[in-house]
């Protein structure tokens, strides 16, 4: 199985100022058909997942601009340019490239 | 827009069965794939299985030869039966449309005697 391993915050993060979380997988999540199937999900306490980033980099229906994705293989980067009250909970990556499909442990980011 | 309730989640004892229900409006659960994926409360998430387009399906290990994923298209609806549970199996079950698409809000199935 593929292990997704994300880092945590060192603290918590003051309003308008940035925040980056990063992912590894123990394998190259680019799948046969040249596309990486790397996600990020964030969840707030009390609610489902949603789902913020797929393929990398690419914003799902609605989500702010401030919320942005980067890298290839097997390391990954989720950043918030600026970071707002509503963005507290955990955040998850998420690999479809191969079954099982595996998450992260998830981040936690509080607002100091 | 896309909307999935989950239901059918219970307390149930080691050994036993429980159906979950997925029903989805807004789209046809027979034009995309779908999931479940379950969370232990407080912890992380754990992907159980997953319905193709085609009807192919998959599951994790943990899962296998114990749950099923199927749906009726008639009723726009998604199942997961679920046999021989064990107590660790205990969690609140989510239905996704998709890769994460949508999420519903969840359904807890607690194993316990």
């Amino acid at each position: 199985d593929i292990v997704m391993t994300q880092t945590e915050l060192s603290s918590p993060v003051t309003v308008g100022q940035p925040a980056s979380i990063s992912c590894r997988s123990t394998q190259s999540l680019e799948h046969t058909d040249g596309n990486t199937y790397l996600s990020w999900l964030h969840q707030r306490p009390g609610q489902p997942p949603r789902l913020l980033l797929y393929k990398i980099s690419n914003r799902f229906s609605g989500v702010p601009d401030r919320f942005s994705g980067t890298g290839a293989g097997t390391e990954f980067t989720l950043k918030i340019s600026s970071v707002e009250v509503e963005d507290v909970g955990v955040y998850y990556c998420m690999q479809t490239t191969r079954f099982p499909y595996t998450f992260g442990q998830g981040t936690k980011l509080e607002i100091k | 827009e896309a909307q999935l309730v989950e239901t059918g989640g219970d307390l149930v004892q080691p050994g036993g069965s429980l159906r979950l229900s997925c029903a989805a409006s807004g789209f046809s659960v027979s034009d995309t794939h779908m999931n479940w994926v379950r969370q232990v409360p407080e912890k992380g998430l754990e992907w159980v299985s997953i319905i193709f387009r085609s009807g192919g399906t998959y599951y994790a290990e943990s899962v296998k030869g114990r749950f099923t994923i199927f749906r009726d298209s008639s009723k726009n609806t998604m199942y997961l039966q679920m046999n021989s549970l064990r107590r660790d199996d205990t969690a609140l079950y989510y239905c996704t449309r998709g890769n994460g698409n949508d999420w519903g809000q969840g359904t807890l199935v607690t194993v316990s005697s």
